[in-house]
């Protein structure tokens, strides 16, 4: 089956400094999609790439498509203490959409 | 905006009974909805994709005589855990696609079962 690397697995971080994460894969995608998950809830869509180079922004987050739609980033800038949670990629192909294993980020007082 | 809602919330059953999960979709129709598990400190996996009026279709490894799905009006699909053991237990999330607004998929709540 296809392999998907997220990584870093955990990162903690000071508020107030930016985060980078990203996700690799073997197979190609037609859609990035990124997920943010808290404790007991359902993952919340953060950004959604369609296009293989695409840059979007939203709000302090912004996210990469990767030119060989094999991988994408998603940087948050200025973490404050409500970033705090799991982060997951998920590419969607075959109109299904996969998650990665997840980046938790925490956050030092 | 497009919520989907899931329900129950949270359930505790007995081992060797059966138990129901709803996901339903509030202001969109869904032809199509997708079942995920999470264990705890885990990512989602995909169950199962639930099309409207026909069978569902099981990924690798999911048993599909276990995990019974009916996705029977285009607001409503349902999970059967049948014959739930205590490795049932976990955090079942549903999404469903809304062709309205250009395949967005949307992620109910999640719903904790325990099987004790």
């Amino acid at each position: 089956g296809q392999q998907l690397n997220q990584s870093p697995q955990s990162m903690f971080i000071q508020e107030g400094e930016d985060v980078s994460m990203n996700c690799t894969s073997s197979s190609i995608f037609n859609t990035w999609l990124w997920y943010k998950q808290e404790p007991g809830e359902g993952p919340v869509l953060l950004i959604a790439l369609y296009k293989a180079g695409e840059l979007t922004s939203n709000g302090r987050l912004t996210a990469q498509f990767g030119i060989t739609r094999k991988d994408s980033f998603l940087n948050i800038s200025a973490s404050i203490p409500s970033d705090v949670g799991i982060y997951f990629c998920a590419p969607n192909r075959d109109d299904k959409i996969i998650f990665g294993k997840g980046t938790r980020l925490h956050i030092l007082p | 905006g497009a919520v989907v809602s899931q329900h129950p919330s949270w359930v505790i059953c007995k081992s060797g009974t059966s138990v129901k999960i709803e996901c339903r979709s509030l202001d969109f129709q869904a032809t199509t909805m997708f079942w995920y598990r999470q264990f705890p400190k885990q990512s989602l996996m995909l169950m199962a994709t639930s099309n409207e009026g026909s069978k569902a279709t099981y990924e690798q490894g999911v048993e599909k005589d276990k995990f019974l799905i009916n996705h029977a009006s285009l607001t409503l699909s349902t999970l059967t855990v049948t014959s739930a053991h205590p490795e049932d237990s976990s955090f079942y999330i549903c999404s469903a696609r809304d062709k309205g607004t250009g395949n967005t998929i949307y992620f109910g709540e999640g719903s904790w079962l325990t099987v004790v």
